[in-house]
């Protein structure tokens, strides 16, 4: 079984920095997806951001980034030029690859609350 | 709009009164998935459903059925709620195939109090 670990209950950036969410976990899988969602107040499920294992290059997307380490099994997020709107809980999430194509449960971890302020 | 509803959005129910909590998506996907989400512990998968009339348990089954009879719809089933299930509700859902993983679809959640 695949267990996903956020160590970081609560977290607090000023509008404009760079905040740094952390995230590990444990499998014996060797292909396998990674995700950060963004849950904002109104409690939508968003996806911010995906990771293929078996890409060494890490993901983009504008203001976000990830730091993957696959042997380390560690996979942070990294937000740039935070913004008010970025107030949220994010959750670091593990998807196994099915060979056989099917669609496959997410596991997730206990969630980051990130609090943006001027 | 490609998109998963779920209704109710809040229910306050008593324990032992059945309930069914609805999901319906319009994206024609064939898996369909439901979560609780509780503070501390994240969200944890409840049952899943790979295509109609497939379904099975997730991590945390007990006290919930469901059934899938239709494509775009997966309703949740409290038989005779308790306490315990008192949580956020999210019902999702995605593609199925080769590659990539599809990306899931949430709903909006459902927040079911059980007293």
């Amino acid at each position: 079984a695949q267990t996903v670990t956020q160590s970081q209950p609560e977290m607090s950036v000023q509008e404009a920095e760079t905040v740094t969410l952390s995230c590990t976990y444990d499998t014996s899988e060797s292909n396998y997806y990674l995700f950060w969602y963004k849950q904002p107040p109104s409690r939508q499920m968003i996806l911010v951001i995906r990771q293929e294992a078996y890409k060494q290059q890490n993901a983009t997307e504008n203001r976000f980034s990830v730091n993957f380490q696959k042997a380390a099994k560690s996979f942070s997020l990294k937000i740039s030029d935070s913004q008010l709107g970025d107030t949220a809980m994010y959750f670091c999430a593990f998807m196994k690859h099915e060979n056989t194509g099917t669609a496959s449960k997410l596991t997730f971890g206990t969630g980051t609350r990130l609090q943006v302020t001027l | 709009e490609a998109q998963v509803t779920q209704n109710p959005r809040y229910l306050i129910t008593v324990t032992g009164k059945k309930l069914t909590v609805t999901c319906s998506q319009n994206m024609n996907h064939e898996y369909m998935s439901w979560y609780r989400q509780d503070p501390g512990l994240g969200l944890r998968q409840i049952y899943y459903s790979m295509n109609v009339e497939v379904t099975d348990k997730g991590d945390v089954p007990e006290g919930y059925k469901v059934s899938r009879k239709e494509k775009r719809n997966f309703p949740l089933i409290l038989e005779s709620p308790s306490p315990n299930q008192t949580s956020l509700y999210f019902c999702a859902s995605s593609l199925r195939g080769q590659g990539l993983p599809y990306e899931q679809y949430f709903g909006p959640g459902t927040r079911l109090t059980v007293t």
